[in-house]
């Protein structure tokens, strides 16, 4: 079974700084999907950025960019220019190829320090 | 377009009793499934349908039953709640079938239902 680890349960970060979150994935599958979830205080959970496993370069959503590693079972979300809004729960999570199930990691609380 | 629809928002119940925790999509979405939010535990699959008539089990289904009768409801079954089952749930969808579908089709997911079992 696939497993997902997040190994930062809190971080902070000064606004307008860049922060990165880690993740980790365990599978044995050589095609899946990866995503990082922002959950705000409201609960939503809102898609921020998705990579394909075939895809070598890294996906990128504005301010938001991943550093995808394959071999190393890998995938770090970076936030440029923190701000405010970008105060919530970060989940990263998995899917296989085919598949609707997401595995999800247990979440970063990530803090913006005005 | 309302998304994924859940009700209630908050609920609290005794142990022992029983309710339903209703989910709606108006996306025509063959997938939908149910997660548990716990601190620390991320979100947790309880269980899934891949069409009207088709249920199958997540990580974390004892407690808990599912049925599908229509390609737009998916409610949830708590027959005997227990203080363990005290969390956040959220209902999700999505389209289903294939390697397109898989990547152009990520869940929608509900506003979530708190639960609290005293």
């Amino acid at each position: 079974a696939q497993t997902v680890t997040q190994s930062q349960p809190e971080m902070s970060v000064q606004e307008a700084e860049t922060v990165t979150l880690s993740c980790t994935y365990d599978t044995s599958e050589s095609d899946y999907y990866l995503f990082w979830y922002k959950q705000p205080p409201s609960r939503q959970m809102i898609l921020v950025i998705r990579q394909e496993a075939y895809k070598q370069q890294n996906a990128t959503e504005n301010r938001f960019s991943v550093n995808f590693q394959k071999a190393a079972k890998s995938f770090s979300l970076k936030i440029s220019d923190s701000q405010l809004g970008d105060a919530a729960m970060y989940f990263c999570a998995y899917r296989s190829a085919g598949a609707q199930k997401l595995v999800f990691g247990q979440g970063t609380r990530l803090t913006i320090n005005p | 377009n309302a998304g994924v629809t859940q009700t209630p928002k908050f609920q609290v119940l005794k142990t022992g009793q029983s309710m339903t925790l209703q989910c709606a999509q108006d996306m025509n979405h063959e997938y939908m499934s149910w997660y548990r939010q716990d601190p620390g535990m991320g979100l947790r699959l309880i269980h899934y349908s891949v069409g009207a008539g088709i249920t199958d089990q997540g990580e974390v289904p004892n407690g808990y039953n599912v049925s599908r009768s229509t390609t737009e409801d998916f409610p949830l079954r708590l027959l005997s709640a227990a203080p363990s089952q005290t969390s956040v749930y959220f209902c999700a969808s999505s389209y289903s079938g294939g390697r397109t579908s898989s990547y152009n089709s990520p869940l929608h997911f509900g506003n979530g239902t708190r639960l609290t079992v005293t």
